[in-house]
């Protein structure tokens, strides 16, 4: 089955204790992406990657890491969590930019 | 920069009428238009989306939307809604001078009375 996923779906942490949220697809697509939602902003890209070895700023980079070291593998880091990184965050992935994204479930991140 | 206009927060419309969701977006450039939809508690995924060709797209569950230029509006409509139309919904843009990212809407909570 075509799928994103994304681990966990659910973490519940404390500041500045570093965390990664892994996103993995399995339909050898070449972009992907990580969005935050938060309620009444929509979604906010937060980094992309074209391809392997490629990535870059969304939206709303800051206090966030991402790399793309295989093409299937787009793992989300937060080297020191705030309370303000709070937020729904999904993994998605498309063919190309203007492809239908494929979106994982979610995962619910809360910072204390 | 590119940006995109959900005006209604909410919309409740009862069971079997009509609906109409309003997505506006701020430049006239050559775009590509979507609409995703986000179930309860799931990820969001594709209704339809414009990238050329006929103005009037049809999409899955019997949504359809209308691209309009001079008016740079792409409303989402369902002649009928069921309560499993139950979602909030999101329009997107492609910025062409952002490397074609995806600028996104609010979004837009559909509520289905019964």
């Amino acid at each position: 089955e075509a799928q994103v996923t994304q681990n966990p779906r659910y973490l519940i942490t404390v500041t500045g204790k570093k965390l990664t949220v892994t996103c993995s697809q399995n339909m050898n697509h070449e972009y992907m992406s990580w969005y935050r939602q938060d309620p009444g902003l929509g979604l906010r890209q937060i980094y992309y990657s074209m391809n392997v070895e490629v990535t870059d700023k969304g939206d709303v980079p800051e206090g966030y890491k991402v790399s793309r070291k295989e093409k299937r593998n787009f793992p989300l880091i937060l080297e020191s969590p705030s309370p303000n990184q709070t937020s729904l965050y999904f993994c998605a992935s498309s063919r190309d930019l203007v492809d239908t994204q494929y979106f994982g479930p979610g995962t619910r991140l809360t910072v204390l | 920069a590119q940006s995109v206009t959900q005006l209604d927060s909410q919309v409740p419309v009862f069971e079997e009428a009509p609906v109409e969701l309003r997505c506006n977006y701020s430049s006239s450039v050559s775009v590509y238009l979507f609409w995703y939809v986000q179930y309860p508690n799931q990820g969001l995924q594709l209704l339809l989306k414009y990238l050329s060709g006929s103005t009037l797209v049809k999409g899955i569950n019997g949504f359809e939307a209308e691209f309009n230029k001079s008016q740079t509006s792409f409303h989402l409509r369902k002649p009928s809604v069921h309560i499993s139309d139950t979602a909030e919904y999101f329009c997107a843009v492609s910025d062409p001078y952002s490397n074609y990212q995806l600028i996104w809407g609010a979004g837009t909570k559909l509520i289905i009375k019964p």
